[in-house]
């Protein structure tokens, strides 16, 4: 079955670093991909999409590409600030019914 | 504005008693979600509606009811037969079930003691 698989965390970083989170799927169809972010005790915001091979997502610094060859969508930002300190999911949407998530990636960005 | 809403915030039940959670959407979206979260981990699907009056089980149905009666609206019934029911819940709209993006609300916290 589908599925979506992002590196394992916590992930601590310095202010103004360069942050990647992988992210591999699984799927049967050609699936749109998401990234959501969640800060404590909040719902999920969409952070970005891409719905096609080839496709970059981006969208307050951050970006993802959509890889069909390695099927992959690894979220890049080039400065991360204290702000960007959340939880990180990435997910999938194919043909079928449901929405696949990741198990998320905790992201702690210090001064 | 346009969005979902999810309340209370913060509910706090004793065992035995069955619980509903709110959830409403003015999105005009066809698609909802409840999906439950517990702390360090991902989301699991509970149930899901793709339109009135009809809902399909998630992963972990067993222990919850739902209804939508409404297209804005789709409450949660946690029972009394679920065994670990405190956890965060959150509802979720989309467009469609097919590569639309979700949409969430702020979520509820629900503690049973």
């Amino acid at each position: 079955g589908d599925s979506v698989t992002q590196m394992e965390g916590p992930v601590t970083l310095s202010e103004e670093a360069f942050l990647t989170i992988n992210c591999t799927y699984t799927a049967t169809g050609y699936p749109s991909l998401f990234w959501y972010v969640q800060y404590p005790g909040e719902g999920l915001q969409l952070l970005l999409k891409a719905t096609k091979a080839d496709d970059k997502g981006s969208n307050k610094g951050f970006e993802a590409t959509y890889r069909k060859e390695t099927t992959s969508f690894h979220l890049e930002k080039g400065s991360v600030q204290v702000s960007d300190s959340a939880v990180y999911f990435c997910a999938l949407s194919d043909t079928g019914n449901q929405f696949y998530f990741g198990t998320g990636t905790s992201l702690t960005v210090i001064p | 504005d346009g969005g979902i809403t999810q309340s209370p915030k913060y509910l706090f039940r004793k065992e035995g008693q069955n619980v509903t959670l709110s959830c409403e959407q003015n999105l005009n979206h066809d698609a909802m979600y409840w999906y439950r979260q517990d702390p360090g981990q991902g989301l699991r699907l509970i149930y899901y509606s793709q339109i009135v009056n009809d809902f399909q089980k998630g992963d972990i149905a067993e222990g919850y009811s739902v209804s939508r009666e409404k297209k804005e609206s789709f409450p949660l019934t946690v029972t009394s037969a679920q065994k670990n029911p405190t956890a965060f819940y959150l509802c979720a709209s989309s467009m469609g079930t097919v590569s639309y993006e979700q949409y969430f609300g702020p979520g509820t916290r629900l503690t049973v003691t």
